[in-house]
C-alpha cells in the first residue's frame, strides 16, 4: 500500500514569497490533515478536511494559509506572503475513518520550509 | 482544550537498557491514543494505536499502556538499540474531532 506522498521535500524562500504544498493521501482515506511542525515541537493542527469538506480550521492563520482539497483527494496548502515564523516542517496526514472512529492516521514525510 | 504532555523531553540510556516513555493528557474523553517514531528531518512514522477501550497494545519490542480515567500513556521498549534513537510522539484523538500531540521525548541510545 503507498503511502501518503508529499511534495517538495524542501522549500527555501525570501519573506513575502509565496508557496505551495502538495499532498496525496493514502487511496481511499476520507479524512487528510494538515500539521505545522516548528522545530522542538509537537505537530499543530492547521486544517482538516473530511472527503472535501472542511472539518477544522481553527488554527489555520487564514490571512495567510490557505487550503483546499481537490474532489476528495489531492490537497494543497498556500502560503501567501510567507512569514520568518512560517519556516517550519508540514505535515500532511490521513486516516480510513471519518473522525471519531478511531482509525489509525499516516503521515508523510513533510516538506521543511525555510523563509529568509 | 486537549493538552498533552510527554515527560522526560530528552532521554539517554545505555544500549541493552528497557525504556519507558510517558504521556499525560487532561481530558479523558479520547477515542484512541496513537505513538510515533519522528527521525530527524523525517515524517512520522505510527508505531502502536490504542482504542480507548483497551488497555495495552504490544508489537514486537514495544508495549504501550493505557490508563484513560488518570490520563496516562506509558510506551516500553524492551532492550533498547542504537537504532531506536528517535523523536517518540504521542497523539491523542479526542472527541472535539482534533489529533492533539505532545511535544516528544527524544532518546538516544549509547552503544
Amino acid at each position: 500500500e503507498a503511502g501518503v506522498a508529499q511534495s517538495p521535500r524542501y522549500k527555501i524562500i525570501e519573506k513575502r514569497q509565496s508557496v505551495a504544498f502538495w499532498c496525496n493521501p493514502i487511496s481511499g482515506h476520507a479524512t487528510l490533515y494538515w500539521y505545522q511542525q516548528i522545530l522542538g515541537q509537537g505537530p499543530k493542527l492547521l486544517i482538516q478536511f473530511q472527503n472535501n469538506g472542511v472539518v477544522d480550521d481553527s488554527q489555520l492563520p487564514k490571512d495567510r494559509f490557505s487550503a483546499e482539497r481537490l474532489k476528495g483527494v489531492d490537497s494543497t496548502l498556500k502560503i501567501q506572503p510567507a512569514k520568518l515564523e512560517d519556516s517550519a516542517v508540514y505535515l500532511c496526514a490521513s486516516s480510513f475513518g471519518y473522525w471519531g472512529s478511531a482509525t489509525e492516521a499516516f503521515f508523510g514525510q513533510g516538506t521543511r520550509l525555510t523563509v529568509v | 482544550k486537549q493538552e498533552v504532555t510527554q515527560i522526560p523531553a530528552a532521554l539517554s540510556v545505555p544500549e541493552g537498557e528497557n525504556l519507558v516513555l510517558n504521556c499525560s493528557f487532561t481530558d479523558s474523553a479520547i477515542y484512541n491514543l496513537q505513538w510515533f517514531r519522528q527521525d530527524p528531518g523525517k515524517g512520522l512514522t505510527s508505531l502502536l494505536l490504542i482504542q480507548s477501550s483497551q488497555r495495552e497494545q504490544t508489537s514486537g519490542r514495544l508495549n504501550a499502556s493505557l490508563d484513560k480515567s488518570s490520563g496516562r500513556s506509558t510506551l516500553y521498549i524492551a532492550a533498547s538499540q542504537p537504532g531506536d534513537s528517535a523523536t517518540y510522539l504521542c497523539a491523542v484523538s479526542s472527541n472535539d474531532y482534533k489529533l492533539s500531540f505532545g511535544a516528544g521525548t527524544t532518546v538516544t541510545v549509547r552503544a
